[in-house]
C-alpha cells in the first residue's frame, strides 16, 4: 500500500460525536488526499493537501475538516458525525503536482456512524 | 466538467475467456485517464494509465487498456481473465479544473470470474 497507514481501519461511533481519522505516509510525498467510497459513487474527494498547512477542499468537503502540521501526517475531522457519513475513507498520496501523476492509496477505514 | 462513466456494474465472464470492462469519458481537451483495482478490504491499486501516445497501455497484472479517442472509451481488457482477477475496478479521470492533481472516479465496475 505504498507505503501509507490508515487509522483506525475500523471505528463505530455514534451520531454528533467528534471523529479524527489519521493519514500516515513514510516517504515524505508532499501531495495527499483524503477520498470516500460509497456504492453508486465511486470515489469522491473530500479534502487534499499540497504541503505542511496547506489544504483546499475538495467534492464533498462539507462536514469535514483536516490539518496537516508535518509532511507525514494527514489528519481528517469529522466535527459531529452524521449517519450520512457512514463510509470506507481512503487516504492517497502523489509523489509530484503534475497532471501525469499517479496516486496511491492507503488500505482505508471503515467508520460507521450510529 | 469532467466524468467517466463506467456503464456496467458486473462483468461475469468464466476462467480462461477474453474479459473487458468499459469505461467512456468527457473531458476538455487530452484526458489522462487511470485504472485502479479493488480487492476486498484493501485499498486500490494502480493498474495503468493513459497519458500521451501509443493508444494501447500495458499495465499490472496483464491487463491493458485502448484508448479511443473518437469514441472517448478507454476500456480495460485482459487476453485470459483468471479467477484471481475478480475485484472491483474503478476507471479515473484527472480532474483539470485546478491546478491540482485531482481525480474523478467512475462509480466502479465488479468483475466476476467463474472457474
Amino acid at each position: 500500500d505504498a507505503g501509507i497507514t490508515q487509522s483506525p481501519r475500523h471505528k463505530v461511533t455514534e451520531t454528533g460525536t467528534p471523529v479524527t481519522l489519521r493519514c500516515h505516509q513514510t516517504e515524505n510525498h508532499r501531495y495527499m488526499y483524503w477520498y470516500r467510497q460509497d456504492p453508486g459513487h465511486g470515489l469522491r474527494l473530500i479534502h487534499y493537501s499540497y504541503g505542511v498547512k496547506d489544504t483546499d477542499k475538495g467534492e464533498v468537503s462539507d462536514g469535514y475538516s483536516v490539518s496537516r502540521s508535518k509532511t507525514e501526517d494527514f489528519l481528517l475531522t469529522l466535527e459531529s458525525a452524521t449517519s450520512s457519513q457512514t463510509s470506507v475513507y481512503f487516504c492517497a498520496i502523489s509523489l509530484m503536482e503534475i497532471s501525469t501523476d499517479t496516486q496511491y492509496f492507503g488500505p482505508g477505514t471503515r467508520l460507521t456512524v450510529l | 466538467a469532467q466524468s467517466v462513466a463506467q456503464p456496467e456494474d458486473q462483468v461475469n465472464v468464466a476462467e480462461g475467456n477474453p474479459l473487458t470492462v468499459k469505461c467512456t469519458y468527457s473531458v476538455s481537451g487530452n484526458p489522462y485517464l487511470f485504472w485502479y483495482v479493488q480487492y476486498p478490504n484493501r485499498g486500490l491499486q494502480f493498474l495503468l494509465k493513459y497519458i500521451t501516445g501509443d493508444n494501447l497501455v500495458k499495465g499490472s497484472y496483464g491487463f491493458e487498456a485502448e484508448f479511443n479517442k473518437s469514441q472517448t472509451s478507454f476500456h480495460l481488457k485482459k487476453p485470459s481473465a483468471l479467477v484471481s482477477d475478480s475485484a472491483l475496478y474503478f476507471c479515473a479521470v484527472r480532474d483539470k479544473d485546478g491546478a491540482t492533481n485531482k481525480l474523478i472516479f467512475g462509480t466502479g465496475t465488479l468483475l466476476a470470474v467463474q472457474p
